[in-house]
């Protein structure tokens, strides 16, 4: 019973570099998406998705890219980091219709 | 916009005392509304919603009542125990919208419950 699972948990980065961010779900949910959270805002919606091959822009997309190849699947690049972008960093997933988002543990990230 | 304000952390209270968070929001329409929990090492987990005004979501002893007249959905607890210890977040999710993910969260507010 996986439910949602983030890699990796941890990861420092140099400024400049990029990387990427998986997600991946096994409950065959169609919607996911990409939260960052920072001390004192809360989470914030980076991108999200309705189903394989749509994607869309949240709150704060700038400096991330998403792509939604399968239903199980949706990474987060960063193809160059920047301090700013050091947080943590939350998957999620539902049904379509469904109020409740599940979440992955998260990914805390560190851009130096 | 949509936005969502809860009282700043954090809250220390010793075990069985009463909890109360604050949650007010701001939104055009008829939002839902939720609190969810984030435990040490976790993600965040649904605790309960509310989607009209005057409902009350309860689970595990928590209770929120929407309050659309004061624009609120303040957290409840009757007796709080070491396990509640948590951040916890206030979420809404615009009225109309068909997006269920697209839920707009406030900032957080860290509970340590002391034994």
């Amino acid at each position: 019973n996986a439910g949602v699972t983030q890699t990796p948990k941890f990861q420092v980065l140099k400024t400049g570099q990029s990387m990427t961010l998986q997600c991946a779900q096994d409950m065959n949910h169609e919607y996911m998406s990409w939260y960052r959270q920072d001390p004192g805002m809360g989470l914030r919606l980076i991108h999200y998705s309705v189903g394989a091959g749509i994607t869309d822009q949240g709150e704060v997309p700038n400096g991330y890219n998403v792509s939604r190849s399968t239903t199980e699947d949706f990474p987060l690049r960063l193809l160059s980091a920047a301090p700013s972008q050091t947080s943590v960093y939350f998957c999620a997933s539902s049904r379509t219709g469904s109020e409740k988002l599940f979440f992955g543990s998260g990914t805390q990230l560190s851009v130096l | 916009g949509n936005s969502v304000t809860q009282m700043e952390g954090p809250v220390t209270l010793s075990e069985e005392a009463f909890l109360t968070i604050n949650c007010t929001y701001t939104a055009t329409g008829y939002p839902s509304l939720f609190w969810y929990v984030q435990y040490p090492g976790e993600g965040l987990q649904l605790l309960l919603k509310a989607t009209k005004a005057d409902d009350k979501g309860s689970n595990k002893g928590f209770e929120a009542t929407y309050r659309k007249e004061t624009t609120s959905f303040h957290l409840e607890k009757g007796s709080v125990q070491v396990s509640d210890s948590a951040v916890y977040f206030c979420a809404l999710r615009g009225g109309g919208s068909s997006n269920t993910g697209k839920l707009i969260f406030g900032q957080g507010t860290t509970l340590q419950v002391k034994p």
